[in-house]
C-alpha cells in the first residue's frame, strides 16, 4: 500500500510557478511532511518540511490542507536547475517501534527554456 | 563540516564475491537508513536502524547484511545472494525518525557487476 501519491512527471518553463502535489490519506497524527530534490547520481537534499498551513523557506513553499491528506510543493519561478526528481516522504506505519521512512516513486520535474 | 561520508564512490562487483560499502556520520544521529535507487526509479528501503547494536529489514533486504556496532556507522554488505546489485547506493541519517525529522543523505556508491 503506497504512504504517498505523486505525479510521475511534469514539464514547465522558465520563470514559471511549479507546484507539484502529493496525496498521503493515511498520514499520521504526529508526521511531518517533508519534501527532497535529487539530481542524478546524488543524495536528495531537503528542500522544505512542515506540519500544517503553509510553511516558506528561501527555496520553496509548502501548503498544507487542514485535513493533511495532501501537501502541495510550490517553486516559484523555476530556472533549469530546478529540473530534478522532487520526493513528498511521510513516515510509515510505527512497526515494532521503528520508523521505516519510505520513499514514493517521486516527481520528475523538467524545466525547459 | 559534520555530514555523511559513503565510500567508496564505485565500486565493482566479481560473481560470488561479497561488497561492503561503507557508511559513516559524524551528526550524532541515532538513525540510519540504506536505500537504493536503480536507474530511473525511486528509492527502495534495503535496512534501517534506530540504535545501536539493532536494525531492521526494509523492504528489499534479501541478498543484503549490514552491522550498527557504533553510532557512528552503518556498513552495507551485498552478498553472492543478491543477484542483480548493480544499482546506486545511499545510505542516510536522522536524528528524529519518530516524527519524519529531515534525512541527511550521502553522497552514494555506484556498484556495479564486472
Amino acid at each position: 500500500l503506497a504512504k504517498t501519491t505523486q505525479p510521475i512527471s511534469m514539464d514547465s518553463y522558465e520563470g514559471q510557478e511549479v507546484n507539484i502535489t502529493c496525496s498521503h490519506n493515511n498520514i499520521a497524527t504526529n508526521d511531518y511532511i517533508t519534501w527532497y530534490q535529487q539530481f542524478p547520481s546524488q543524495g536528495p537534499r531537503f528542500i522544505i518540511q512542515g506540519y500544517k498551513t503553509k510553511v516558506t523557506n528561501e527555496v520553496a513553499s509548502l501548503f498544507i490542507p487542514a485535513d493533511r491528506k495532501s501537501s502541495t510543493l510550490s517553486l516559484p519561478r523555476v530556472s533549469l536547475s530546478d529540473t530534478a526528481v522532487y520526493y513528498c516522504l511521510v513516515g510509515d506505519d510505527f512497526s515494532g517501534g521503528y520508523n521505516k521512512l519510505i520513499f514514493g516513486a517521486g516527481t520528475r520535474l523538467a524545466v525547459h527554456p | 563540516d559534520g555530514g555523511i561520508t559513503q565510500s567508496p564512490k564505485y565500486l565493482f562487483r566479481k560473481e560470488g564475491q561479497n561488497v561492503t560499502l561503507s557508511c559513516e556520520q559524524n551528526l550524532n544521529h541515532d538513525a540510519m537508513y540504506w536505500y537504493r535507487q536503480d536507474p530511473g526509479q525511486g528509492l527502495r528501503l534495503i535496512y534501517y536502524s534506530q540504535i545501536v547494536n539493532d536494525f531492521q529489514k526494509g523492504d528489499i533486504a534479501e541478498g543484503y547484511s549490514v552491522s550498527r556496532e557504533k553510532k557512528e556507522s552503518f556498513p552495507l554488505t551485498v552478498t553472492s545472494a543478491q543477484k542483480n546489485p548493480t544499482a546506486f547506493y545511499l545510505c542516510a541519517s536522522t536524528d528524529r525518525p519518530a516524527t519524519n525529522e529531515k534525512l541527511f543523505f550521502g553522497s552514494g556508491t555506484q556498484l556495479s557487476v564486472l
